[in-house]
């Protein structure tokens, strides 16, 4: 099965700050990863798709690169309605989440 | 627009079953395969499997196989999740997802004698 880590566990950031969350694969998942963001109560909503493809409706601010097993979300300025959890995931061999990377307003 | 409509909370007693039921609408049901996802109170997003909703086959992961079943109800556009002997560890949110990043709005199980 492929793990996924996600790194930080809790991100602390100021409001106009540039964040950088990162996730990493056990193996090659081909670029097959989504990043959702969380809200607290809320389902899950699709920020990401394909690792680079921004969802409709999604603010120009969040960003997704990377290849092979490493892969990373940017938030270019970060705004307070952006706290949240954000999931990063593959589906290059079945479903598997990250555990989640926390983000907070410092 | 795209609709994932869930089921209602539910509160059982360790031993009972439980089925949630997760309404479709605006595209053709078996177009898109339906994927469940567990959530336990304060953890993250555990992906639990899916249905291909046009032949009715459904995929377990590994921590997901024996007591839980995917079913569906085409002719309703919606697709079921039955736990059997709920267990306390079966307390989270239950959602419902296709692809495209459609999610229904989850359902809540609360296990407790």
């Amino acid at each position: 099965d492929i793990q996924m880590t996600q790194s930080p566990p809790v991100l602390s950031a100021s409001v106009g700050d540039r964040v950088t969350l990162s996730c990493k694969a056990s193996q090659n998942i081909n670029k097959n990863l989504d990043w959702y963001q969380q809200k607290h109560g809320e389902a899950p909503k699709l920020l990401i798709y394909y690792t680079n493809n921004l969802q409709t409706g999604i603010p120009s601010r969040f960003s997704g690169s990377g290849s092979g097993t490493d892969y990373t979300l940017t938030i270019s300025s970060l705004q307070p309605e952006d706290v949240a959890t954000y999931y990063c995931y593959q589906y290059n061999s079945g479903w598997t989440f990250g555990g989640g990377t926390k983000l907070e307003l410092k | 627009q795209i609709q994932l409509v869930q089921s209602g909370p539910e509160l059982k007693k360790p031993g009972e079953s439980v089925k949630i039921s997760c309404k479709a609408s605006g595209y053709t049901f078996t177009d898109y395969a339906m994927h469940w996802v567990k959530q336990a109170p304060g953890k993250g997003l555990k992906w639990m499997g899916w249905i291909n909703t046009y032949t009715g086959k459904p995929t377990y992961a590994d921590d997901f196989k024996g007591r839980f079943v995917f079913s569906l109800e085409a002719s309703a556009s919606t697709a079921n999740l039955q736990i059997s002997n709920l267990k306390n560890e079966d307390t989270a949110t239950y959602f419902c997802a296709s692809p495209g990043g459609y999610w229904g709005q989850g359902v809540m199980v609360t296990v407790s004698s």
